[in-house]
C-alpha cells in the first residue's frame, strides 16, 4: 500500500511568495493532520480534519495559514503571503479513527524554506 | 501551554547499553501514549504505544512505562544499536478524534 504523499519534498520560495503544500492520505483513512516541526515546539499541529471537514484549526498560526481538503484523497497547506519564520518541515499524517491504538501514519514531510 | 514535555534534547549512548528517554504530560484525560522514531529526511513512524489503563507495554527491544500519579511515561531501549539512532517523540491522545500531542523530541545517538 502506498504511504501518506506528499508534495513537493522541498520548497525555497522569497518572502511575501504564495506556497501550497499538497497531501494525499492513506486510501480509506477518515483522519488528516497537517504538522509543522521546529526546534522548539517539536512537532505542532496546525489543523486537522476528519471525513473531509475542519475540525480544529486553533493551531494555524495566522490568517495567512489556510487549509482545505476537497475530498477523502487530497488536502492543501496553502501560505500567503509566506514569511521567513514559515521555515519549517511540515508534515502531513493521516489515520483511520475506528483504530483504538491512535497511530497515525505521516509523510515524508515539505521542508519550505522562506528567503 | 505544552502538554507532552520531553525535557531532554539529546541523549548519547554506548551500543549494547540501556537507553530511557522520558516524557512527562499535564493533561489527565490523555487515554493513549505513543512513540515515534524520526531518522533525517523521513517522516516519523510509528514504534511503540500503551494505554492509560497499563503501565508497561513491551514490544521485543523496546518497553515503555507509564506512571499515571506521576503524568510521567519512559521508553527503554534495550539493548541499545547504532541503527536506534534518531530522534524519539512522545505524544498523547486526548480525545476521539485521534489528533496527537507531541513533544518536542529528543535525539538519541548511539555510539558503535
Amino acid at each position: 500500500d502506498a504511504g501518506v504523499i506528499q508534495s513537493p519534498r522541498h520548497e525555497v520560495t522569497e518572502m511575501g511568495q504564495e506556497v501550497t503544500l499538497r497531501c494525499k492520505p492513506i486510501s480509506g483513512h477518515n483522519s488528516l493532520f497537517w504538522y509543522r516541526q521546529t526546534m522548539m515546539r517539536g512537532l505542532e499541529l496546525l489543523i486537522y480534519f476528519n471525513n473531509n471537514v475542519p475540525i480544529d484549526d486553533s493551531g494555524m498560526p495566522e490568517d495567512r495559514f489556510s487549509a482545505k481538503m476537497p475530498n477523502a484523497s487530497f488536502s492543501t497547506l496553502k501560505i500567503q503571503p509566506s514569511e521567513p519564520r514559515d521555515s519549517a518541515v511540515y508534515f502531513c499524517a493521516s489515520s483511520l479513527t475506528t483504530r483504538n491504538t491512535g497511530e497515525l501514519f505521516f509523510g515524508e514531510g515539505s521542508r519550505l524554506t522562506v528567503l | 501551554d505544552q502538554q507532552v514535555k520531553q525535557n531532554s534534547p539529546s541523549l548519547s549512548v554506548q551500543e549494547g547499553r540501556i537507553s530511557i528517554l522520558n516524557c512527562d504530560y499535564t493533561n489527565s484525560m490523555f487515554d493513549y501514549f505513543l512513540w515515534y522514531k524520526k531518522y533525517p529526511a523521513e517522516g516519523p513512524t510509528f514504534l511503540i504505544s500503551i494505554s492509560s489503563i497499563k503501565d508497561k507495554n513491551e514490544d521485543g527491544r523496546f518497553t515503555v512505562f507509564l506512571n499515571k500519579s506521576a503524568k510521567h511515561l519512559s521508553l527503554h531501549i534495550v539493548p541499545s544499536q547504532p541503527g536506534d539512532s534518531a530522534v524519539y517523540f512522545c505524544a498523547a491522545r486526548g480525545d476521539h478524534t485521534g489528533k496527537l500531542i507531541f513533544g518536542q523530541g529528543t535525539t538519541l545517538q548511539v555510539k558503535p
